[in-house]
């Protein structure tokens, strides 16, 4: 089955830059999904089609995407940025998710 | 307001039967597919499978064929999740999502339905 991997986990401070990636074989020919979870809520989507980031979603959140690697970038985070964080991708059968990156703020 | 609002926990014992429900509303139901997505206590996001509200096409992640049978009524613009015999390993959050049938996208989620099986 696709995969689709993610570091478990990412620690950056108020103020800073926070980069997430997600690496899977097709992400050249799909596009690449992020969504945010806070504890308790539901996800809630942050960029679509790799780099298009919804009505409503600061623009402190960009995404990008280089070869077999996309990356959900957060500048100047902030507190409340603090979360778990998915990219989510098609596949043959549907769809995967990655296995989700919790990003702290220090 | 584009919403969509899934029925309320559960608790079941194993072998027990269930059918959990999402309702959409604020927007044409039928212009949408309906994704279900399973998180299991303190795990990450699942995708389990997905209908086309209009004709009711159904697929599915292999991981969940033939364990669970998605549906919806478009006449009351709900889309449901059953199970026929509940193990304990289906404790989980399950989370309805809307996807646009062009574009990959859960851009709109239920709130969650727990579901606890425990005997």
């Amino acid at each position: 089955s696709y995969e689709l991997t993610q570091p478990p986990s990412v620690s950056v401070s108020p103020g800073q830059t926070a980069r997430i990636t997600c690496s899977g074989d097709a992400l050249p020919k799909q596009y690449a999904y992020w969504y945010q979870q806070k504890p308790g809520q539901a996800p809630v989507l942050v960029i679509y089609k790799d780099s298009e980031r919804p009505s409503g979603i600061p623009e402190r959140f960009s995404g990008s995407s280089s070869g077999t690697t996309v990356t959900l970038t957060i500048s100047g985070v902030q507190a409340e940025d603090e979360a778990d964080y998915y990219c989510q991708s098609a596949d043959s059968s549907g769809t995967t998710f990655g296995g989700g990156t919790k990003l702290t703020v220090l | 307001e584009v919403q969509l609002v899934q029925s309320g926990a559960e608790v079941k014992k194993p072998g027990e039967s269930l059918r959990i429900s999402c309702k959409g509303s604020g927007y044409s139901f039928t212009s949408y597919w309906i994704s279900w997505v399973r998180q299991m206590p303190g795990k990450g996001l699942e995708w389990m499978g997905r209908i086309d509200p209009s004709d009711s096409y159904t697929n599915y992640s292999p991981s969940f064929q033939g364990h669970v049978t998605i549906s919806a009524d478009k006449s009351i613009s709900t889309a449901y999740l059953q199970w026929s015999s509940l193990k304990a390993s289906d404790t989980a959050m399950y989370y309805c999502a809307r996807q646009d049938a062009g574009d990959d996208a859960f851009d709109i989620w239920g709130q969650g339905t727990m579901v606890t099986v425990s005997s």
